[in-house]
């Protein structure tokens, strides 16, 4: 089945430590997207990638970075994890080519990262 | 500029009961409009979209939506609660103004099921 998946589930870090959270695609979507989810809040975005284009968003800090060295592949890295960067990591894809704002994001099943 | 607000933070059915989540939102475009579902640490599943066609959208798991623009809002239905149906919904809208599909989540309703 065509699908959006996240690697690792659970991921436990280091306070300072890098780590990088992985998210794979076999939808051959254009756009992949990740977002942070905090508990018990919505889900907010940090960063999109269209294509190659890569969009910030304009609050996400500095420590988040994101790689897509290809279609099906995109990586979220945090270079020095806090303990306020603790939470759930979600990546989304969307096809990209539907009119603007009738896309559906397709999401993974998250990354929960634990910053110790 | 788009938003969402989800009237209920927690609703509780009996199962086999009906399910209301109540959702309006505020757009200065025709918006498109969805329903996630999100279950205890897993990812966000969509229940249902709606995008200027019938305004009264069927999705999965027996749930209906209906788009009232009189109104602003987008309320989530189900004639009978399960017990699989407990879970964290969110309504969202789409942001128009982004490059790519910026979605605006509202802030969620929790659903309790209870036998």
């Amino acid at each position: 089945d065509a699908m959006v998946i996240q690697n690792p589930r659970y991921q436990v870090t280091q306070f300072g430590k890098p780590v990088t959270l992985s998210c794979s695609q076999t939808l051959n979507h254009n756009v992949m997207y990740w977002y942070q989810q905090k508990s018990s809040q919505a889900p907010k975005l940090l960063f999109h990638y269209y294509d190659k284009d890569f969009n910030n968003e304009a609050d996400t800090p500095d420590n988040f970075q994101s790689r897509r060295p290809n279609t099906s592949f995109c990586f979220l890295d945090i270079r020095s994890p806090g303990l306020g960067d603790a939470a759930m990591y979600l990546c989304a894809t969307s096809r990209g080519s539907s009119g603007r704002g009738t896309d559906t994001q397709y999401f993974g099943p998250g990354t929960r990262l634990t910053v110790l | 500029a788009q938003s969402v607000t989800q009237l209920d933070s927690h609703v509780s059915v009996s199962e086999g009961t009906p399910v209301l989540l109540r959702c309006n939102y505020s757009s200065s475009y025709s918006p498109s409009l969805f329903w996630y579902v999100q279950h205890p640490n897993k990812g966000l599943q969509l229940l249902l979209k709606y995008t200027s066609a019938a305004t009264l959208v069927k999705g999965i798991n027996g749930f209906e939506a209906e788009f009232k623009k009189s109104e602003t809002s987008f309320h989530l239905t189900k004639p009978s609660a399960h017990m699989s149906d407990a879970a964290e919904y969110f309504c969202v809208v789409s942001d128009l103004n982004q490059a790519g599909t910026a979605l605006i989540f509202g802030k969620g309703t929790t659903l309790s099921v209870s036998s």
